[in-house]
């Protein structure tokens, strides 16, 4: 059974603390990225990642940091510096990153700031 | 500055009724547009793909739209059902790059 996967679906965090979101893949991609959506607002790109070991800044990375060890996964910490971190948080990956293929999105993980 | 734009933001519409939703963007230059479809709390779906050389793709009661030299793009729902009712996300992608650029999506609401 082919996909992307998240977890978990809800987080709750408390101010001050790091947290980490889980991303896994076995469609055998090797780009992946994370997105975050706020209501009324596009997706905005946070990181991505091209290819294993290596990954770039998106659009709002402050806050934010990433691993890529593992084709397979691309996990996300939303450390205590990202000061509005509510939001709904969504890992894709594609197989051709060059020319626009096609993002697959896992089912998100919804992180609430207690 | 490539921009994606939507409208409306919001549409609500009886079961059975034709819509249609609309795609402006400022991308250049451009490689390809897709309409994603997301249902509440869930990941995006892609629904259609073009290139600037398409300027019609259909699946199912889906049909999309691209006018490469207006720069617009349209999704068509046909004979609506319950289930449609979602965000439905306008996606280009730049030539040249694959930071593609999202737009705020469109929330359709479906009535009985």
């Amino acid at each position: 059974d082919g996909g992307i996967t998240q977890s978990p679906k809800y987080l709750f965090r408390k101010e001050g603390q790091n947290v980490t979101l889980s991303c896994e893949q076995n469609l055998n991609h090797d780009a992946m990225y994370w997105y975050r959506q706020d209501p009324g607002q596009g997706l905005r790109l946070i990181y991505y990642s091209q290819i294993v070991n290596d990954f770039q800044k998106g659009d709002i990375a402050e806050g934010y940091s990433v691993s890529r060890e593992k084709k397979e996964s691309f996990p996300l910490t939303v450390t205590s510096a990202q000061k509005n971190p509510t939001a709904f948080y969504l890992c894709a990956s594609t197989s051709n990153s060059l020319t626009g293929g096609e993002q697959f999105f896992g089912p998100g993980t919804r992180l609430t700031v207690l | 500055k490539n921009q994606v734009e939507q409208s409306p933001q919001s549409l609500i519409i009886l079961e059975g009724k034709n819509c249609t939703l609309q795609c402006n963007y400022t991308v250049s230059p451009f490689s390809n547009l897709r309409w994603y479809k997301q249902d509440t709390g869930r990941g995006p779906v892609s629904l259609t793909i073009m290139t600037f050389s398409e300027n019609t793709k259909s699946n199912g009661r889906y049909t999309a739209t691209l006018d490469a030299d207006t720069k617009q793009s349209s999704l068509h729902i046909t004979a609506s059902q319950l289930s449609d009712s979602a965000s439905y996300i306008c996606v280009v992608t730049p030539g040249g790059g694959f930071k593609t650029i999202f737009g705020a999506g469109t929330r359709l609401f479906v009535k009985a």
